[in-house]
């Protein structure tokens, strides 16, 4: 079982549909990032959250909602998508939240079509 | 702005080459550098972590350097193996919980 679990692998969804995505964490880290990798493009930072709060939304539109109900656990809600969110979206953790310097884990991701 | 260039974008070579990957940064003001496998379809493994302070970094046949003051650093592979076959990327640590990544070398091994 990998350190950190994503749910679920593969999501189609019509641009009107509400659905979301969930990330499970086993490695006892207290900070928690959403990524988005599209093709042709380095991942993009969307969302960290540390100890339980959000520390940076780093530009992403708000039919993207995240949600952090504790350490282990990272939301992302998602609503009245657009064809070019189409994506794989990634979880990570790491260790302490106040390190600048710790390693990140990921999960496998979640790949989202939006048709 | 940091930017993260990883050349060649793509690699073939025969089984038991030795190999280097190369990443370049714009700003050397970084916390750490890791390096990332990924399979296709999958998510990211990590395979390396070097902090600031560090040169380089050893695990079984990966090595990988560091130097910050030029932006750059490489991934060298030993006797490479077709269970080598991913794409590497390669990410910055830039500040409070930031990592800024480049967009990937893809590797194939040909037996």
């Amino acid at each position: 079982e990998t350190g950190v679990t994503q749910t679920p692998r593969h999501l189609v969804m019509g641009m009107t549909n509400k659905k979301s995505l969930k990330c499970e964490q086993h490695l006892g880290h207290n900070a928690m990032y959403w990524y988005k990798q599209s093709a042709k493009k380095p991942l993009e930072l969307m969302f960290v959250y540390s100890l339980e709060e959000r520390v940076e939304n780093n530009s992403v539109p708000s039919r993207f909602s995240p949600e952090c109900p504790n350490s282990s656990h990272l939301f992302l809600h998602l609503h009245t998508l657009q064809p070019e969110d189409s994506a794989l979206y990634l979880c990570a953790s790491k260790g302490w939240a106040g390190a600048h310097t710790g390693e990140l884990f990921f999960g496998e991701g979640s790949r989202l079509t939006v048709l | 702005k940091q930017e993260v260039t990883q050349i060649p974008a793509a690699l073939s070579v025969p089984e038991g080459e030795n190999l280097v990957l190369n990443c370049s940064f714009t700003d050397s003001a970084i916390y750490n550098l890791q390096w990332f496998r990924q399979d296709p379809g999958k998510g990211l493994t990590s395979l390396l972590l070097i902090q600031s302070s560090q040169r380089e970094q050893t695990s079984g046949r990966l090595n990988a350097s560091l130097d910050k003051s030029s932006g750059r650093s490489t991934l060298y592979i030993a006797a490479s193996q077709p269970g080598d076959s991913a794409t590497y990327l390669c990410a910055v640590g830039t500040g409070f919980q930031k990592l800024v990544f480049g967009t990937g070398t893809r590797l194939l091994v040909s037996p």
